[in-house]
């Protein structure tokens, strides 16, 4: 099992561009969830899922768009990037709910300039 | 809103030393998460603690939790370089699908 696959690992953005980073995951997870990193600030929850044709929102959801059409998939969307969006960002998934165990990608590192 | 506070913020420490880290947080939950981050990687689970006076214990790391208190901490025991890395407890938000992270604890334990 390849477990939870981010991509692309590295993105180097400017101001205004649209991109997507893609996550999938193999183990037939129901819960995906987005995090975004910064230096001193810990994880914070952009968005998750709990199953197919299922997002909420997290703590900072602003300029960010998700969907889930497959179990396996959910990509996050920056609409029109801005430099504060430069951060580490990270897909996890767990078999049910934020309540188990969470399985990491291995991160996008995204710098908009 | 949960919010969650760990401190100390950065350690440093000399390899056979004994140090805690402490993981506050401010409502009500049931289960808390250690994780591990090495420089530049991504995060992995260290501990799942689901009850009040849950203890687990791995290697050099044990890990426990106070849910009257809300509090847990992890216990690092003879520090051996091996163990530097970033360390964070996550608390699920009850009635929620959200886990939230504190700021993360980064060891560095030193010959």
């Amino acid at each position: 099992n390849a477990g939870v696959t981010q991509t692309p690992k590295f993105q180097v953005l400017k101001t205004g561009q649209s991109m997507t980073l893609q996550c999938a995951q193999d183990m037939n997870h129901e819960y995906m969830s987005w995090y975004r990193q910064d230096p001193g600030m810990g994880l914070r929850l952009i968005h998750y899922s709990v199953g197919a044709g299922i997002t909420d929102q997290g703590e900072v959801p602003n300029g960010y768009n998700v969907s889930r059409s497959t179990t396996e998939d959910f990509p996050l969307r920056l609409l029109s990037a801005a430099p504060s969006q430069t951060s580490v960002y990270f897909c996890a998934s767990s078999s049910q709910g934020a309540d188990e165990k969470l399985f990491f990608g291995s991160g996008t590192q995204l710098s908009v300039l | 809103e949960l919010k969650v506070e760990q401190n100390p913020l950065f350690l440093s420490m000399q390899e056979g030393k004994n140090y805690t880290i402490y993981c506050n947080y401010s409502t009500t939950s049931d289960r808390l998460y250690w994780y591990r981050q090495d420089p530049g990687k991504s995060l992995e689970s260290l501990f799942v603690l689901l009850s009040n006076g849950a203890v687990k214990q791995e290697g050099r790391l044990m890990a426990s939790l106070d849910t009257k208190a809300r509090l847990s901490t992890l216990h690092i025991t003879a520090a051996v370089h091996d163990l530097s890395a970033t360390y964070f407890c996550a608390v699920h938000q009850g009635g929620s699908e959200k886990l939230v992270f504190g700021k993360g604890t980064k060891l560095t334990v030193n010959p």
